[in-house]
């Protein structure tokens, strides 16, 4: 089993530049989001998807957007590179069924710089 | 925005020995969960708790969900050099909330 697969694993932008992170996962998971990961800071919440068509902010959304057209993808689209961005994202996601366990199915991460 | 306090941040400790982190929070969560990152990957899950005061072991490690709700704390016992990592807690409100993350407790382990 594939689970949440992200690309690029790494990535290097000039300020200024868009890109996207794609994400998908194949466990049919109706939730989806994204975390970015600093040192010393943990995991914080970016964005996240509850279904198809429903999109909601996290705890640091600016200068992100995302879309979630599909069940099973859930992009990523940073919309002008700040070097504030420089990070590692991560995707997961998890089924939101009755008797789920609640836990969070992560990608590998991308790795990106901004110069 | 909300935070979970987790210490300690880091850990140096030779194998063999026992290990105890822990996370506490100002708010009550329903839901504590434990999960471990390994160098270059994502994190994944280790040990979810459901109830205030549940205790669940998964080999050698141990977690308790606290009785007042704020708080969980990991245990490893007798670590070995695989135990390398950052472990992180997580706490959730209600059956569909998002998950709020602690910054982590970054382990590492002597031969």
């Amino acid at each position: 089993n594939a689970g949440v697969t992200q690309t690029p694993k790494f990535q290097v932008l000039k300020t200024g530049q868009s890109m996207t992170l794609q994400c998908a996962q194949d466990m049919n998971h109706e939730y989806m989001s994204w975390y970015r990961q600093d040192p010393g800071m943990g995991l914080r919440l970016i964005h996240y998807s509850v279904g198809a068509g429903i999109t909601d902010q996290g705890e640091v959304p600016n200068g992100y957007n995302v879309s979630r057209s599909t069940t099973e993808d859930f992009p990523l689209r940073l919309l002008s590179a700040a070097p504030s961005q420089t990070s590692v994202y991560f995707c997961a996601s998890r089924t939101r069924l009755a008797g789920g366990t609640g836990e969070l199915f992560f990608g590998e991460g991308s790795r990106l710089t901004v110069l | 925005g909300q935070q979970l306090n987790q210490s300690p941040q880091s850990m140096f400790i030779q194998e063999g020995e026992d290990v105890s982190m822990n996370c506490t929070s100002s708010s009550i969560f329903n839901t504590w969960l434990w999960y471990k990152q390994d160098p270059g990957e994502g994190p994944v899950l280790l040990i979810a708790l459901y109830k205030a005061g549940e205790l669940t072991s998964n080999g050698r490690l141990t977690a308790q969900f606290g009785i007042t709700r704020k708080d969980s704390f990991l245990n490893i016992s007798a670590s070995i050099p695989s135990d390398v990592g950052i472990y992180f807690c997580a706490g959730q409100k209600g059956s569909q909330g998002n998950l709020i993350f602690g910054k982590g407790t970054k382990l590492s382990v002597k031969p």
